[in-house]
């Protein structure tokens, strides 16, 4: 099983550019969701899904939009690339909410926004 | 609101010591669950272990335990006989209703052991 895909692991955009970070899993997980990692504040929810066309927001969403088309990718999208937006991006994924297993997470997305 | 605080930014031990990382929660959620990963300076998040707070016993997972106490609102990790490759950061996580599916994380601990 490859688990949790990331790609990219590295970007660099321009203020204002657009991207996507693609998120994958092939553990036919329902519940996906996005992170962001900063220095000194912990990992903080981006948005997350429970299920094919089913998302909702969590701390941090301002900046980003997610879709879930299907139950294998969940891609969040930078709408116009700011500096505050330079993070570690990570996503994660679960089949009942954690529990014994946890949430595997992806190696992660390093992003530079310049 | 739900939130996790973790108050020590780094603890050190020696090898073969013994080690606490504290957690405190706050959540009115009566169903939660509890977890606590790993970071090393890779940067892969590990999971380590879980408590649901329906548990009645403290969760275990080899050199890992984690010390619940539901009153207190504290979900402690503690690892035993510390090793230098559990030199890494340390995050307390929650699950709950105001995150759906999702985790809450805490700032985490950097955790440094020495020979």
């Amino acid at each position: 099983n490859a688990g949790v895909t990331q790609t990219p692991k590295f970007q660099v955009l321009k203020t204002g550019q657009s991207m996507t970070l693609q998120c994958a899993q092939d553990m036919n997980h329902e519940y996906m969701s996005w992170y962001r990692q900063d220095p000194g504040m912990g990992l903080r929810l981006i948005h997350y899904s429970v299920g094919a066309g089913i998302t909702d927001q969590g701390e941090v969403p301002n900046g980003y939009n997610v879709s879930r088309s299907t139950t294998e990718d969940f891609p969040l999208r930078l709408l116009s690339a700011a500096p505050s937006q330079t993070s570690v991006y990570f996503c994660a994924s679960s089949s009942d909410g954690g529990g014994d297993y946890g949430y595997t997470f992806g190696s992660g997305t390093r992003l530079t926004v310049v | 609101a739900q939130k996790i605080t973790q108050t020590q930014p780094g603890m050190f031990v020696q090898e073969k010591e013994a080690v606490t990382l504290d957690c405190t929660y706050d959540t009115s959620d009566p169903s939660y669950g509890l977890f606590w990963y790993k970071q090393p300076s890779s940067g892969e998040m590990i999971f380590l272990i879980y408590q649901g707070s329906y548990d009645q016993q403290n969760a275990t997972e080899g050199r890992y335990s984690l010390n619940f106490q539901k009153a207190r609102k504290s979900a402690n990790l503690v690892i035993s006989a510390s090793q230098l490759g559990d030199s890494a950061m340390y995050f307390c996580a929650m699950r709950g209703h105001q995150a759906g599916t999702a985790l809450i994380f805490g700032k985490g601990t950097t955790l440094s052991v020495s020979s």
